[in-house]
């Protein structure tokens, strides 16, 4: 069945660092895939989505790009501030049914 | 405009009481889902309506779960018997459905407690 592992957390970086979380999946269709982020006290945010193979996400300077040859949508982002820390949830929706990663926890020190 | 709507927001129940949870989605979002999301955990699926019909309840952990949205808008799960292993954030998320490109819109959740 379809799946998302994505790297444990938390991760704890210096501000300006640079931010990468791995995604991958396991799907029988044709996915599109999403990034959502979950402040402190508050629910799930659509942060960045891709539909299509070779397709980058963009939001608020992360990235992340759909590559199907790997089964891969890891999220990068330059130089994060003490505002990103959050936790950051990779997902797919196939079929009309989205399934979620377990959470990847980001603190980001000043 | 408004978001998706969750109430109540804390519901703490006894164990094998009665409880419905309420959703109000976004307007004009077809799509109605329910996710589960326990401590640590990313949000579990549940079930999904397109419409009034649920279209996909696989999630539902068993017959003590249910959940309905008789004129496609607002929907409430219902659970009975509640065990101290229902305990978790109840997700609602509403979109326009039809196309896997639309995302979900969370609502902030109801967090049930079960003594």
């Amino acid at each position: 069945g379809d799946s998302v592992t994505q790297m444990e957390g938390p991760v704890t970086l210096s501000e300006e660092a640079f931010l990468t979380i791995n995604c991958t999946y396991t799907a029988t269709g044709y996915p599109s895939l999403f990034w959502y982020v979950q402040y402190p006290g508050e629910g799930l945010q659509l942060l960045l989505k891709a539909t299509k193979a070779d397709d980058k996400g963009s939001n608020k300077g992360f990235e992340a790009t759909y590559r199907k040859e790997t089964t891969s949508f890891h999220l990068e982002k330059g130089s994060v501030q003490v505002s990103d820390s959050a936790v950051y949830f990779c997902a797919l929706n196939d079929f009309n049914k989205f399934y979620f990663g377990s959470g990847t926890k980001l603190n980001v020190k000043p | 405009g408004a978001g998706v709507s969750q109430t109540p927001s804390n519901k703490v129940t006894e164990k094998g009481k009665y409880v419905e949870l309420r959703c109000d989605p976004i307007s004009g979002h077809t799509a109605l889902y329910w996710y589960r999301q326990s401590l640590g955990q990313g949000p579990e699926f549940l079930i999904y309506f397109q419409g009034t019909g649920a279209a996909d309840d696989s999630g539902l952990p068993n017959d003590r779960f249910f959940a309905v949205r008789p004129e496609g808008s607002v929907s409430t799960l219902k659970i009975q018997r509640t065990e101290r292993g229902d305990s978790a954030v109840y997700l609602c998320a509403s979109s326009f459905g039809g196309q896997g490109a639309s995302p979900l819109h969370f609502g902030n959740g109801t967090r049930l407690t079960v003594t």
